[in-house]
């Protein structure tokens, strides 16, 4: 399995808290990417990191933010977490963009009551 | 809108019978991929077919592309129980910069 580690794997918290997800790889691939998977829509990119500092945003950017100060970290914030946040989130990386594969972490499970 | 559209959305069939799944998309791609990702796991890249590939085999799984009709299928042949999983085409747009768009997934059940 490609070096990619979710953290954290499950968290629960309240509306309107902040939240931040973390990614971290031991690949050195240049491209990191959050998606979001729900029932029903499949996976939805929310942000993706092309380089240190690179940042653009998805399909479903809207209350969320990144931030990747060194390669083999991207975090994900959500700064006042709705219920309709909740979902599982997946990070992925790929050394060539969508040239290449992308390679998944095994998801962080949020909910948000 | 998705810009994959899986066929599908879930089909069952008996171990050691073929299973064939479609993906329809609606903008020019560069390539297209296949993941598989089982129950609480993050998906697994299975094949990449680029757009001037018609077909590509990897042990039981074939992959075919037809961009005249915006389609690709991937056929897994003698199933086991061990496929039972989700089974996901992601398309890389040509003006998309290096992003997958991805389908909603088919969900195939192996019964022993």
């Amino acid at each position: 399995d490609a070096g990619i580690t979710q953290s954290p794997r499950h968290k629960v918290t309240e509306t309107g808290t902040p939240v931040t997800l973390r990614c971290h790889q031991t690949e050195n691939h240049r491209y990191m990417y959050w998606y979001r998977q729900d029932p029903g829509h499949g996976l939805r990119l929310i942000h993706y990191s092309y380089g240190v500092k690179d940042t653009d945003k998805g399909e479903v950017s809207d209350g969320y933010s990144v931030s990747r100060s060194k390669t083999e970290d991207f975090l994900l914030t959500l700064e006042s977490a709705t219920s309709s946040q909740t979902s599982v989130y997946f990070c992925a990386i790929s050394d060539q963009g969508s040239n290449q594969p992308q390679h998944f972490g095994d998801g962080t499970r949020l909910s948000i009551l | 809108s998705q810009q994959g559209e899986e066929d599908p959305q879930a089909l069952s069939i008996q171990e050691g019978e073929n299973a064939t799944m479609n993906c329809s998309y609606k903008t020019s791609i560069n390539n297209l991929q296949w993941y598989r990702q089982n129950s609480g796991r993050g998906l697994v890249h299975l094949i990449l077919i680029r757009s001037n590939e018609r077909e590509k085999h990897s042990g039981r799984l074939r992959v075919t592309l037809d961009t005249s009709k915006k389609s690709s299928s991937l056929l897994i042949t003698a199933s086991r129980a061990a496929d039972t999983a989700s089974y996901f085409c992601a398309t890389a747009v040509i003006q998309g910069a290096q992003k997958l768009v991805f389908g909603q997934g088919t969900r195939l059940t192996i019964n022993p």
